[in-house]
């Protein structure tokens, strides 16, 4: 099993432009979840999932969208992508009772410039 | 504001002393789970502890829980070089499905 995958790992964007960063999960989980994490500040959540058609927003929604059209794919686009934008994302997934936590992708490094 | 925080924010011991790490947080929880994460890598889930639960144990780590605290605490004993890496809190808020986490304590664990 490939368990979370995110893609790209690395990108550098200039400001405005815009792109989706791609999250699949195989193991079925209905909840997924984008974070950012910055020097210092942990992680942030961006918005969730608890299951396909259903999405909301987190801690720091603002300049993010987010869809889930499957239970496997939950892609986050940036709108217009801003130099405080510049962070690492981690997408996450677990299973309704949340009992074995979430697994987490491997990051995506972004940086605006 | 984040929901949980952890205390210390930095902590180095020798190989083979425990290791003590505080999470604080500010409302009713579901659930709080512990995290670990290496330097540049994804957090792996290392254990989960529900409300109506007050200690848990899972090899090296033990974890309590003190809800009228608002607070937990992970210990790892006999730790190792190994050990060394970020701690986070996360919890999830009573009735929501979205897990918050705390801005994490770094352990150095000195050979």
């Amino acid at each position: 099993n490939a368990g979370v995958t995110q893609t790209p790992k690395f990108q550098v964007l200039k400001t405005g432009q815009s792109m989706t960063l791609q999250c699949a999960q195989d193991m079925n989980h209905e909840y997924m979840s984008w974070y950012r994490q910055d020097p210092g500040m942990g992680l942030r959540l961006i918005h969730y999932s608890v299951g396909a058609g259903i999405t909301d927003q987190g801690e720091v929604p603002n300049g993010y969208n987010v869809s889930r059209s499957t239970t496997e794919d939950f892609p986050l686009r940036l709108l217009s992508a801003a130099p405080s934008q510049t962070s690492v994302y981690f997408c996450a997934s677990s299973r309704r009772d949340s009992y074995y936590g979430y697994t987490f992708g491997s990051g995506t490094r972004l940086t605006v410039v | 504001s984040q929901q949980g925080e952890e205390d210390p924010q930095a902590l180095s011991i020798q190989e083979g002393e425990n290791a003590t790490m505080n999470c604080s947080y500010k409302t009713s929880i579901n659930n709080l789970q512990w995290y670990r994460q290496n330097s540049g890598r994804g957090l792996v889930h290392l254990i989960l502890i529900r409300s109506n639960e007050r200690e848990k144990h899972s090899g090296r780590l033990r974890v309590t829980l003190d809800t009228s605290k608002k607070s937990s605490s992970l210990l790892i004993t006999a730790s190792r070089a190994a050990d060394t890496a970020s701690y986070f809190c996360a919890t999830s808020r009573a009735g929501t499905y979205k897990y918050i986490f705390g801005t994490g304590t770094r352990l150095k664990v000195l050979a």
